[in-house]
């Protein structure tokens, strides 16, 4: 049974370059979530998907920032014109339906040096 | 503006005492709460959980108890383990919006021998 995976599990790029982060939710699970993590906070919801349509992108910092769900499973978090200010750990969990009080399943997260 | 707060950034407490982690709330519209631990280089992982017509909830070791008036949470854990030593967050959500989590800036729990 194989739990949320995300890859890479590190990224170091330089400011100004696009990343692509990866997720890959338990089979079965029609909900998926973006959360990231920067130093000394706690996790800031980005973005939830049911299926393929994203329903709440209201934590989507700006602009540079977009994801995709294909197939109703694998999810790209892109970031373009990486900033400093972006580097953290970003989170990606998913929930068997998305329904209130639902557990969300964390992946290991990857951490973003935007150097 | 921080809707979930965890004002202890850290806690140590001897193997077989209790450890108290507490958690603060401002938004009356959370009435679902949850404890998500954390190890190093890994995913936070579901403790427990409590809803808010609910006051305790307990799970072996570990009870939430859920102060609705004073919009206060805590989790304790006993007796507390050297393998209970991360990070712990306290989380909410709110039916209206059922999607996300909001989550505290955490507690770091070291169970000393």
């Amino acid at each position: 049974g194989a739990g949320v995976s995300q890859s890479p599990s590190n990224k170091v790029t330089e400011k100004g370059k696009d990343v692509e982060l990866r997720c890959d939710p338990i089979s079965g699970h029609t909900a998926l979530y973006w959360y990231r993590q920067s130093l000394g906070q706690g996790l800031e919801f980005l973005i939830y998907f049911q299926g393929n349509s994203a329903p709440d992108k209201s934590g989507l910092p700006s602009d540079r920032f977009s994801a995709e769900r294909t197939g109703g499973s694998v999810s790209t978090l892109t970031i373009q014109r990486t900033q400093q200010e972006d580097s953290a750990v970003y989170l990606c969990a998913s929930s068997l339906e998305g329904r209130h009080q639902e557990t969300q399943y964390f992946g290991p997260g990857t951490r973003l040096l935007v150097l | 503006d921080q809707q979930v707060k965890q004002n202890s950034p850290s806690l140590s407490v001897q193997e077989g005492r209790i450890s108290i982690l507490n958690c603060d709330y401002t938004n009356s519209m959370f009435d679902y709460f949850l404890w998500y631990k954390k190890y190093p280089a890994e995913g936070p992982t579901f403790l427990i959980s409590i809803s808010s017509i609910k006051d305790k909830n307990e799970d072996g070791r570990f009870t939430v108890f859920l102060n609705k008036s004073a919009k206060h949470l805590s989790l304790h854990i006993v007796p507390s383990q050297p393998g209970d030593s991360a990070v712990y967050f306290c989380a909410a959500s709110d039916a209206g919006t059922a999607s996300k989590l909001t989550f505290g800036t955490g507690t770091r729990l070291q169970v000393t021998l």
